[in-house]
């Protein structure tokens, strides 16, 4: 399958404790996105990569969050000191910028977080 | 700063209708806008993209048109059917404003 992945798929933690997420893109996408997505909402924009390049971050990326894709290929997301707020699912997409059709994205199956 | 609202956010017709769900967009510079689905506890699946340039595209039962000017997409799907039952997401290409409306809620009865 040469689609994206995400893993962990779930991932329950307590508060207080740290999480890290990974997501591979589709090989030749150059562009890497996460979302948070919670109940009831389309998707929130968190951050966006190209190659290895974190090129916009939302508000909502506070400084609990951080994000990296140092080799321009995998990106883990990490949340430190998760709170309850932090329950969501964890969405990650990629696309394929400067070639047509632009920046189609395509996404990944979720990682679910729980935080008790 | 650009909104993306979908309307309505929910709606539930008899298997058999044509219906179409409505998008609207508050900045017209968009590069794209894209049509998804997404089923209850899972990831996002692309249906339709249509760049700027472009006024509608097809797949299947499914069309998706694009007027710029007015900030309006709309996604019709023909002779829906049970298998259609999902939330549907548009999504509007900016640069560095990379927003979601907040979904219409399919539900097709048998």
């Amino acid at each position: 399958d040469t689609g994206v992945s995400q893993n962990p798929r779930h991932k329950i933690t307590k508060r207080g404790q740290n999480v890290t997420f990974r997501c591979d893109p589709i090989s030749e996408h150059n562009r890497l996105y996460w979302y948070r997505q919670t109940l009831g909402q389309g998707p929130e924009f968190l951050t966006y990569f190209q190659n290895e390049a974190q090129l916009e971050k939302s508000r909502l990326l506070s400084d609990r969050f951080s994000a990296e894709r140092p080799k321009g290929s995998f990106s883990t997301l990490e949340i430190q000191r998760t709170e309850q707020g932090d329950s969501a699912m964890y969405l990650c997409a990629s696309s394929l910028a400067g070639q047509l059709p632009n920046y189609e994205q395509y996404f990944g199956p979720g990682t679910r977080l729980t935080v008790t | 700063k650009q909104e993306v609202t979908q309307i309505p956010a929910a709606l539930s017709v008899p298997e058999g209708e044509n219906l179409v769900l409505n998008c609207s967009f508050t900045d017209s510079a968009i590069y794209n806008l894209q049509w998804f689905r997404q089923d209850p506890g899972k990831g996002l699946t692309s249906l339709l993209l249509i760049q700027s340039s472009q006024r509608e595209q097809t797949s299947g039962r499914l069309n998706a048109s694009l007027d710029k000017s007015s900030g309006r997409s709309t996604l019709y799907i023909a002779a829906s059917q049970p298998g259609d039952s999902a939330t549907y997401l548009c999504y509007s290409g900016n640069t560095g404003k990379l927003i979601f409306g907040q979904g219409t809620t399919l539900q097709v009865k048998p």
